[in-house]
């Protein structure tokens, strides 16, 4: 199975900040990683998929990059709306695998 | 509007049987690979099982192969999850999800807001 590592595991930042999550597929996936928010008591929603495609009705602030093993997901200016869990998830090989996750917390 | 509206959870005894249901609507079902993914009370998420639009092609996370089938029925544009022999880890709230695609390579772009499985004696 291809394993996804995300780094941090919890994160604080100001409102403004710029803020970089970080993850690391085990094996080459080329472009092939979706990222999710998740907010608490609420279903995971697509953020980001091929590596840098933003998804319908995602604020622009949000990006992504990287291609093979490493992958990023960058919040150019934090919102308090961003406080929740990202996950990052490997899209081409079975069994599917999501990252660990990534507590973004707003001070 | 898009939308997935899981069923079926409830509290089970180990080694029962639970059938989810997953109702969707607002879009062509029948165009979308189909997904469940799980989530354990305080962790993270976990891939469970995924069907292709036409159901040629299934697969399961290992954890649930043998226990659990997914099937789709297109003509009432719903999505299914049998699952046998349950475990306490099992336990989970299972959300229903569809593709961006017809393939598993763009992610998931809509979620249900997910049914809950408690298996507990």
């Amino acid at each position: 199975d291809i394993q996804m590592t995300q780094s941090p595991s919890t994160l604080s930042a100001s409102v403004g900040d710029r803020v970089t999550i970080t993850c690391r597929a085990s094996q080459n996936i080329s472009i092939w990683v979706a990222w999710y928010q998740q907010k608490p008591g609420r279903a995971p929603n697509l953020l980001i998929h091929t590596a840098s495609t933003l998804g319908s009705g995602v604020p622009s602030r949000f990006g992504g990059s990287g291609s093979g093993t490493e992958f990023t997901l960058t919040i150019s200016s934090l919102q308090p709306d961003d406080a929740a869990t990202y996950y990052c998830q490997q899209c081409p090989r079975y069994p599917l695998t999501f990252g660990g996750g990534t507590k973004v917390e707003v001070k | 509007e898009v939308e997935l509206v899981e069923s079926g959870g409830g509290l089970v005894q180990p080694g029962g049987s639970l059938r989810l249901s997953c109702a969707a609507s607002g879009f062509t079902f029948d165009d979308f690979a189909m997904f469940w993914v799980r989530q354990a009370p305080g962790k993270g998420l976990e891939y469970v099982s995924s069907i292709t639009f036409n159901s040629g092609f299934i697969r399961y996370a290992d954890s649930v192969k043998g226990r659990f089938t997914i099937s789709r029925d297109n003509a009432y544009s719903s999505l299914y999850l049998q699952m046998n022999s349950l475990s306490p880890e099992d336990t989970a709230l299972y959300y229903c999800a569809k593709g961006t695609t017809g393939t598993p390579l763009y992610g998931m772009d809509v979620w249900g807001q997910g049914t809950t499985v408690i298996v507990s004696s």
